[in-house]
């Protein structure tokens, strides 16, 4: 059974740091596309990051430079550095298997993110 | 960058009902177009792909339709399941972007 388990949201001040987690279990990670897609809560979904089969990598204009997308292939698991937060970084974070040219199959339960003094 | 417009943003409809969502791109995406339904506090759900495939275990009373940039999601008889927010998403170039959501809602 393909599962995907968020962690390491959290309350943050702006400027600071935090690290996203997803575990990935019935699949293994590096032979898909994976993506890091967030929603404010009460609007809309944006995809922000995307890791490809050959280490390609997307990022949105918005986190372009402060954002990093990662694998740990021994660990099946996929990272999002998220630096230099700001308030508007604010949301539930969802990692997804999925991106360019294939849809979002599956999904993890998300992780909330709230960047605040 | 790829626009994607859906419409309505938001629809009252009754159980029984037939129900249209309408998702336009701005430009042609070769049919790397999907559907989502999310509900309260869960993730999204792939519910269509390719346009028009169903995702196996959706049931029947789902189905996606268009081509090149103008897209439906019609569910034939609403079910009081069926009562959530729904997205398109092209999957065709960066950014992969989404519809902004229609919320079905009981009438």
């Amino acid at each position: 059974e393909v599962q995907l388990v968020e962690s390491g949201g959290g309350l943050i001040q702006p400027g600071g740091s935090l690290r996203l987690s997803c575990a990935a279990s019935g699949f293994t990670i590096s032979n898909y596309y994976m993506s890091w897609v967030r929603q404010v809560p009460g609007k809309g979904l944006e995809c922000v990051s995307n890791l490809y089969i050959r280490d390609s990598i997307y990022y949105a204009d918005s986190v372009k430079g402060r954002f990093t997308i990662s694998r740990d292939s021994s660990k099946n698991t996929l990272y999002l550095q998220m630096n230099s937060l700001r308030a508007e970084d604010t949301g539930i974070y969802y990692c997804a298997r999925g991106g360019w040219h294939s849809d979002f199959d599956y999904w993890g339960q998300g992780t909330l993110v709230t960047v605040s003094s | 960058d790829i626009q994607v417009t859906q419409s309505p943003s938001s629809v009252s409809a009754s159980v029984g009902d037939r129900v249209t969502i309408t998702c336009r791109a701005s430009q042609d995406i070769s049919g790397w177009l999907a559907w989502y339904q999310q509900k309260p506090g869960k993730a999204p759900k792939l519910l269509i792909y390719a346009v028009s495939t169903l995702v196996s275990g959706v049931p029947s009373r789902f189905s996606g339709s268009g081509s090149g940039t103008d897209f439906t999601l019609t569910i034939s008889s609403l079910q009081p399941e069926d009562f959530a927010t729904y997205y398109c998403q092209q999957a065709n170039s960066f950014p992969l972007t989404f519809g902004g959501g229609t919320k079905v809602e009981i009438k």
